[in-house]
């Protein structure tokens, strides 16, 4: 079993659509969620990160975090095409003294015009 | 544009071949990663330098070594290349220690014939 898993997708939704992207996790030493989000042939790129359970806004994207449930969520409101990408979580944890991050696999979104 | 910046961006080279890989981090970061991303593994942590010392590995090979230069540069030396070695390598930087809220670059998508 994976630590984190993600769905791959893809997922299509039509434009203004509200979008729940999720993760599951195991390790519960994970301590800071991150979310980025990767175009096609670029680098991930870093959207939202929180520290511990709770919930984080910023513009249309939300980020919660359920460690009572091991299982963060993504959320982004009137979807627009340009959001169409892979969107990665990734969880940190202190092992040995070092804060290790773990992303998972992935999930495709397309907004559909 | 993100401000860390690999080179080449792709590479095409034969079995049993050596190649480097090249990383510049965004200016003021100290902390250079690299990352393996293929499509069944997802992005997988290989190694680690902050401020010239190595701080930790991942799931790196043997046949793999890297160095971060006094200019903060980073290489990645892939050796003895097989086919499975084909992949997107990324450079990551953040300006501590800290590993959350990573600035990736473009990658170097390396293929193996």
């Amino acid at each position: 079993q994976k630590e984190v898993e993600q769905d791959p997708g893809p997922l299509s939704v039509p434009e203004g659509a509200i979008v729940s992207l999720n993760c599951t996790y195991s390790n519960s030493a994970f301590q800071y969620f991150m979310w980025y989000r990767q175009y096609s042939r670029k680098g991930p790129e870093l959207l939202m990160y929180t520290y511990s359970s709770g919930n984080k806004e910023d513009g249309r994207f939300t980020a919660q975090v359920d460690k009572s449930s091991k299982y963060i969520s993504l959320f982004i409101r009137d979807s627009q095409p340009s959001d169409s990408a892979t969107y990665l979580c990734a969880m940190s944890a202190i092992s040995g003294g070092y804060q290790k991050v773990t992303f998972g696999t992935g999930t495709k979104l397309q907004v559909i015009p | 544009d993100s401000g860390v910046t690999q080179t080449p961006k792709h590479l095409i080279t034969a079995t049993g071949q050596r190649v480097t890989l090249r990383c510049s981090p965004r200016s003021g970061d100290l902390s250079v990663y690299w990352y393996q991303q293929s499509l069944d593994q997802g992005l997988q942590f290989l190694i680690h330098y902050y401020n010239g010392e190595e701080r930790a590995k991942g799931n790196i090979l043997e046949r793999f070594s890297a160095q971060q230069f006094p200019d903060l540069h980073s290489e990645l030396n892939l050796s003895s290349l097989e086919l499975g070695d084909s992949a997107l390598y990324f450079c990551a930087s953040s300006v501590d220690n800290r590993n959350y809220g990573y600035t990736f670059g473009s990658g170097t998508r390396l293929t193996v014939v």
